[in-house]
């Protein structure tokens, strides 16, 4: 059965660390894999990787896919409070969307 | 451009009951996806339609219905409610299709998601 494993289930850092999120998956028909971060309100997108090895950044994100070892990274540099949410992956098996249960990152000032 | 709209944002229902929810995807999309989220089972995938027609569909059951118009907007239904389907029922919309061409412009396979409705069964 296809799924997507994300760790830490829970992180808190202080402003200015750096943190890594994981995301491992077992899908049938891998297509991408997507972050996105959860606030209040509904996910927003982050990224979307489909090729290993190539680095996707957004300002202070990044992430990595890595399709031999099923995993992806995303980074965060420099953490603000507004950091603060909870990070989901989710891998596309080319028929829907299998989502991580998320990683809840709290940024203390 | 306006962004996924769901409607209604709060609903408030009993065991037994039926619920209708809507979805309007951003202008030009085709998709749309529906997902339930609950504090115990996360972001859990419903089904999606494209083009009027349901290209996939989650492990739920019959119970979870849905639809998409003509105009890309999409209804799901839930039928004698119960009280496990107290979630945020939210859609998403993209331009492309899942299964579709992946196109290297990612923002094309990128889904929009819509504020949700949040619904209580009592």
């Amino acid at each position: 059965e296809d799924k997507v494993v994300q760790s830490p289930l829970s992180l808190v850092v202080h402003e200015g660390d750096t943190v890594t999120l994981n995301c491992s998956y077992e899908v049938t028909n891998f297509r991408s894999l997507l972050w996105y971060k959860q606030e209040k309100k509904a996910p927003t997108f982050l990224f979307m990787l489909t090729s290993s090895g190539i680095e996707k950044k957004s300002g202070r994100l990044s992430s990595i896919l890595d399709k031999k070892e099923l995993f992806s990274i995303l980074n965060i540099t420099a953490t603000q409070t507004g950091d603060s949410a909870i990070y989901l992956c989710a891998a596309d098996n080319n028929n829907d969307m299998r989502f991580g249960a998320g990683t809840r990152l709290t940024v203390k000032p | 451009k306006a962004g996924v709209t769901q409607t209604p944002r709060y609903l408030i229902k009993t065991r037994g009951q039926q619920v209708t929810l809507s979805c309007s995807p951003i202008s030009g999309h085709r998709s749309v996806s529906w997902y339930q989220q609950t504090p115990g089972q996360g972001l859990q995938f419903l089904f999606e339609y494209f083009s009027e027609t349901q290209r996939n569909k989650g492990n739920f059951p019959g119970r979870f219905s849905g639809r998409q118009f003509s105009n890309s907007r999409s209804e799901m239904n839930v039928s004698t409610l119960e009280l496990g389907d107290s979630a945020l029922y939210l859609c998403a919309s993209s331009y492309l299709p899942s299964g579709g061409d992946l196109i290297r412009q990612s923002s094309y396979n990128e889904q929009f998601f819509g504020p949700g409705t949040r619904l209580t069964v009592l």
